[in-house]
């Protein structure tokens, strides 16, 4: 089955820094890659995807790119705030209508 | 709109009881997914329904836990002959269904188990 690999597990920034978490999965038929915020006692909250097809996109503060060959994908958020602070999952699907394998997490804090 | 709701929020047994575990969908959403959270790890995929039926039931661990749609929304995860180890959060989320791909997960039950 799909094994995703997310890294690192904790990050530290500064407010206005760009904050970058990096994954990797293992099944080549994987074509649908979403990535979760999860606030502390909530369910997780799609915050942005892409698929297999695309190569990067972008939706203001966050990006996310994927490389297909390397099975790596990242996301990538700029300008970062306190609010930002959070627990952040990547994962990976074969059609994300079907079970989604998440990422271990990244506890993410911005320091003001 | 309302979005997909769980019920307990929390839930307090002994080892060896048998519990439930609700979840209702949003509105109109056909697939409905289980997941068990374990403190400091991703979601683990347990069970997808596509309507009433059970499209993959390849993440339940073993045959203590059972999840049933009777009528296609709300859902109901039963484990029976609880144990310490069943301890997490269990997660539910809903989608369209069909080529939609987007899930939207409610706040999930926490299950401890004495």
């Amino acid at each position: 089955g799909e094994n995703v690999e997310q890294h690192p597990s904790t990050l530290s920034v500064q407010e206005g820094d760009s904050a970058v978490i990096k994954c990797t999965y293992s099944d080549s038929a994987s074509n649908y890659f979403p990535w979760y915020k999860q606030e502390l006692g909530k369910g997780p909250q799609l915050i942005i995807d892409i698929r297999s097809n695309v190569g990067e996109k972008k939706d203001q503060r966050i990006a996310v790119t994927l490389n297909k060959t390397a099975k790596h994908f990242s996301l990538h958020i700029t300008e970062t705030q306190p609010e930002d602070s959070a627990v952040y999952f990547c994962a990976a699907s074969i059609g994300g209508y079907q079970k989604v394998t998440f990422g271990i997490g990244t506890k993410l804090q911005v320091i003001p | 709109g309302a979005g997909v709701s769980q019920t307990p929020s929390n839930k307090v047994t002994e080892k060896g009881k048998y519990v439930e575990l609700r979840c209702d969908p949003i509105s109109g959403h056909t697939a409905l997914y289980w997941y068990r959270q374990s403190l400091g790890q991703g979601p683990e995929f347990l069970i997808y329904f596509q309507g009433t039926g059970a499209a993959d039931d390849s993440g339940l661990p073993n045959d203590r836990f059972f999840a049933v749609r009777p009528e296609g929304s709300v859902s109901t995860l039963k484990i029976q002959r609880t144990e310490r180890g069943d301890s997490a959060v269990y997660l539910c989320a809903s989608s369209l269904g069909l080529a939609e791909e987007t899930q939207y997960f409610g706040p999930g039950t926490r299950l401890l188990v004495l």
